[in-house]
């Protein structure tokens, strides 16, 4: 079975400082990654995935991800966050194999930009 | 195109009440899910439907049943609600192919008293 840790549960940040979310997987297959972001209120949103190929996915709002297989990780990345950052981060995944039609979610990160 | 909506936006219930709340979605999508959202847990899956005329068990399904009217439509019901099913309520769909991409509605805060 798979897994998602999202190990921080709320992360402040300046304006215009850099962040990193956290987010490792447990999964002895192959798998998809997401990352989703909720704003107050609101539902989920894709904000950006990995399937294949380059393991650098990004987002039209500056937003970077990483996938790296061996420390089984995900984090998502922004080098400058402004207020409008603010919202809960989950994080995503999918196995290949044995998944069914299904993601498990991580337990989320609230991201909380600060003046 | 709606997308994904959800009916109603909050409910309070009493305890041994019973609710349906509505989940539809204008994409032609075949899956759809219902999750719940409570602090510090992220989302469960209670249930979903991988396609229509099929339902199946999530992380979290005593208490609740589905149904899957049609393509478009896929409802959660509590037959008799208890205060631990206060919680934010979440249907999606799925795009279809191999992204395994989900569509969330807007959610229904339910408390139980």
């Amino acid at each position: 079975a798979q897994s998602v840790t999202q190990l921080d549960s709320q992360v402040p940040v300046f304006e215009e400082a850099p962040v990193e979310l956290r987010c490792n997987y447990s999964s002895s297959v192959s798998v998809y990654l997401f990352w989703y972001v909720q704003y107050p209120n609101q539902g989920l949103q894709l904000l950006l995935k990995y399937l294949s190929g380059s393991t650098l996915v990004e987002s039209i709002n500056g937003f970077e991800a990483e996938f790296n297989k061996s420390q089984t990780s995900f984090h998502l990345r922004k080098p400058s966050v402004h207020i409008s950052d603010t919202a809960e981060y989950f994080c995503a995944v999918r196995s290949l194999t044995g998944g069914g039609n299904k993601l498990t979610f991580g337990t989320g990160t609230q991201l909380k930009v600060e003046l | 195109n709606a997308g994904v909506t959800q009916t109603p936006k909050f409910q309070v219930l009493k305890t041994g009440q019973s609710m349906t709340l509505q989940c539809a979605q204008d994409m032609n999508h075949n899956s759809m899910y219902w999750y719940r959202q409570d602090p510090g847990m992220g989302l469960r899956l209670i249930y979903y439907s991988a396609s229509e005329g099929t339902t199946d068990k999530g992380e979290v399904p005593n208490g609740y049943n589905v149904s899957r009217l049609n393509k478009r439509e896929f409802s959660l019901r509590l037959e008799s609600a208890a205060p631990s099913q206060t919680s934010v309520y979440f249907c999606a769909s799925r795009v279809p192919g191999q992204s395994y991409e989900q569509y969330f509605g807007p959610g229904t805060r339910l408390t139980v008293t």
